[in-house]
C-alpha cells in the first residue's frame, strides 16, 4: 500500500516570504506527483503535478521531485496570506485508478 | 455551472438511519470517485467508477452503497448510520482515470451522526 507522508504544520510564514512544502513517499515507483490545495470548509483543488526530477515552476509556485530521495515539495514564493490553506501532497495508487493523499500540512501566512 | 456538483452539502441524522448522497458531474468524464475526510482531514480513497462499471473498492464497511447508473452520476448510499460515519464526503471526476489526470472534487458533503 502505497503511504504519502506530510508534516501536518502549522507552518507559520510572514506574508512575502517563501512557503516550503514538504512531502515524502514510499513506493520508490511512483511516477507523477499532485499538490492540491484545500481552504477551510472547501473542497481540494489541483495546483498543479510533476512527474520529472528537477523543478516546474508556475507563477508564484515550484514544484520540486527528487525521485532518488523520493521526496517532492511545493514552494511558494511571495506568501500571500490568501496562500494560507493546507496543502495535500497525492500520489497514484498501485494500479493508477486513484490517488492516495497525504495528511495535508496546514500553511499560515500573517500580514 | 457546477462542474461536480453533489447533494445534500448538509445533513444531519440519528444513528441506524438509512440515507443517501447524489452526485452529477458534467464535465463528460468517464471516471468518478467517492473520498471520505475524517475529522482529521485525511482524504481517503472509497470507491472509483470507470464508465459505471466499478473499479475501486476500497475496505469500506459494505453499509455503504455506491451507485452509477450513467457515467455522469456516482451516489452514495449508506446503512444503518453509526457515529464513526460523520465526515465530509467528496464526489470527485477525473477524465479517464489515468495516472496523469486531474481529479475535479464537488464541494463535498457534511454528514453529521448523532
Amino acid at each position: 500500500q502505497k503511504e504519502v507522508e506530510q508534516n501536518s504544520g502549522p507552518l507559520s510564514v510572514p506574508e512575502g516570504a517563501i512557503a516550503s512544502l514538504n512531502c515524502t513517499y514510499s513506493d520508490r515507483g511512483s511516477q507523477s506527483f499532485f499538490w492540491y490545495r484545500q481552504y477551510s470548509g472547501k473542497s481540494p483543488e489541483l495546483i498543479m503535478f510533476i512527474y520529472s526530477n528537477g523543478d516546474k515552476e508556475d507563477g508564484r509556485f515550484t514544484a520540486q521531485l527528487n525521485k532518488a530521495s523520493q521526496y517532492v515539495s511545493l514552494l511558494i514564493r511571495d506568501s500571500q496570506p490568501s496562500d494560507s490553506a493546507t496543502y495535500l501532497c497525492a500520489v497514484p495508487n498501485q494500479a493508477g485508478t486513484a490517488l492516495i493523499f497525504g495528511k495535508g500540512t496546514t500553511l499560515s501566512v500573517s500580514s | 455551472d457546477t462542474a461536480v456538483s453533489q447533494t445534500p452539502k448538509y445533513l444531519v441524522t440519528q444513528m441506524g438511519n438509512d440515507k443517501s448522497i447524489k452526485c452529477e458531474q458534467n464535465l463528460g468524464h468517464d471516471t468518478m470517485y467517492w473520498y471520505k475526510q475524517d475529522s482529521k482531514k485525511f482524504l481517503k480513497i472509497m470507491f472509483s467508477y470507470n464508465n459505471k462499471e466499478l473499479i475501486i473498492n476500497e475496505t469500506v464497511p459494505n453499509r455503504f452503497s455506491p451507485k452509477s447508473p450513467d457515467k455522469a452520476h456516482l451516489n452514495l448510499h449508506i446503512n444503518s448510520l453509526e457515529l464513526g460515519d460523520s465526515a465530509v464526503y467528496f464526489c470527485a471526476s477525473s477524465p479517464t482515470g489515468g495516472i496523469l489526470d486531474t481529479i475535479y472534487f464537488g464541494e463535498g458533503s457534511w454528514l453529521t451522526v448523532v
